[in-house]
């Protein structure tokens, strides 16, 4: 069965400095989708950024970037310039893409804040 | 657009009292699904629906039914609550034909409280 795992529950970073979050993630299968959604005190799930397995080019959002090593199942958020806005849970999930399989495994998420 | 619609977004409920969560989505997806997010546990699937009249079980079932009677419309339904249901509930939809990478929208949340 398919794992995710995030190991850093509480991360500080300095606003307008740069912050990696860290997920890792366990599976056989060779084609998957990872995402890293946002979710601020108002509770509600935001998607942050997706990365299809089989691209090898790491996605990129505004001041959003991942770090996806497939090798070594890691898929790193790094967010530049921090804003006091991104102070949020933040969630790495995977979905498998097998038809009639539709589960997503979430990790436990990692309190990112913001200091001014 | 209102997307994916959870009510109510708090209630409180006795031990043994049944009540149902409500989950609409006005995107036409197939896919829909219910979470459970408990401190320090992330989001744990509940229930979860690929098209009308399909459901499946995910990582926590017990305790909770659903329905899909419409493409729009997942019920989550407590029989018998308990105070280990005490969580907040996030309703998700998402594609998943049309070469879609199933990226999930979300409700606000349903804040649920077992005395």
């Amino acid at each position: 069965a398919q794992t995710v795992t995030q190991s850093q529950p509480e991360m500080s970073v300095q606003e307008a400095e740069t912050v990696t979050l860290s997920c890792t993630y366990d599976t056989s299968e060779s084609d998957y989708y990872l995402f890293w959604y946002k979710q601020p005190p108002s509770r509600q799930m935001i998607l942050v950024i997706r990365q299809e397995a089989y691209k090898q080019q790491n996605a990129t959002e505004n001041r959003f970037s991942v770090n996806f090593q497939k090798a070594a199942k890691s898929f790193s958020l790094k967010i530049s310039d921090s804003q006091l806005g991104d102070a949020a849970m933040y969630f790495c999930a995977y979905r498998s893409p097998t038809s009639g399989t539709y589960k997503y495994i979430f990790g436990t998420g990692t309190r990112l804040k913001v200091l001014a | 657009n209102a997307g994916v619609t959870q009510t109510p977004k708090f209630q409180v409920l006795k031990t043994g009292q049944s009540m149902t969560l409500q989950c609409a989505q006005d995107m036409n997806h197939e896919y829909m699904s219910w979470y459970r997010q408990d401190p320090g546990m992330g989001l744990r699937l509940i229930h979860y629906s690929v098209g009308a009249g399909i459901t499946d079980q995910g990582e926590v079932p017990n305790g909770y039914n659903v329905s899909r009677s419409t493409t729009e419309d997942f019920p989550l339904r407590l029989l018998s609550a308990a105070p280990s249901q005490t969580s907040v509930y996030f309703c998700a939809s998402s594609r998943t034909s049309g070469g879609s990478t199933g990226e999930l929208f979300f409700g606000e949340g349903s804040r649920l409280t077992v005395l």
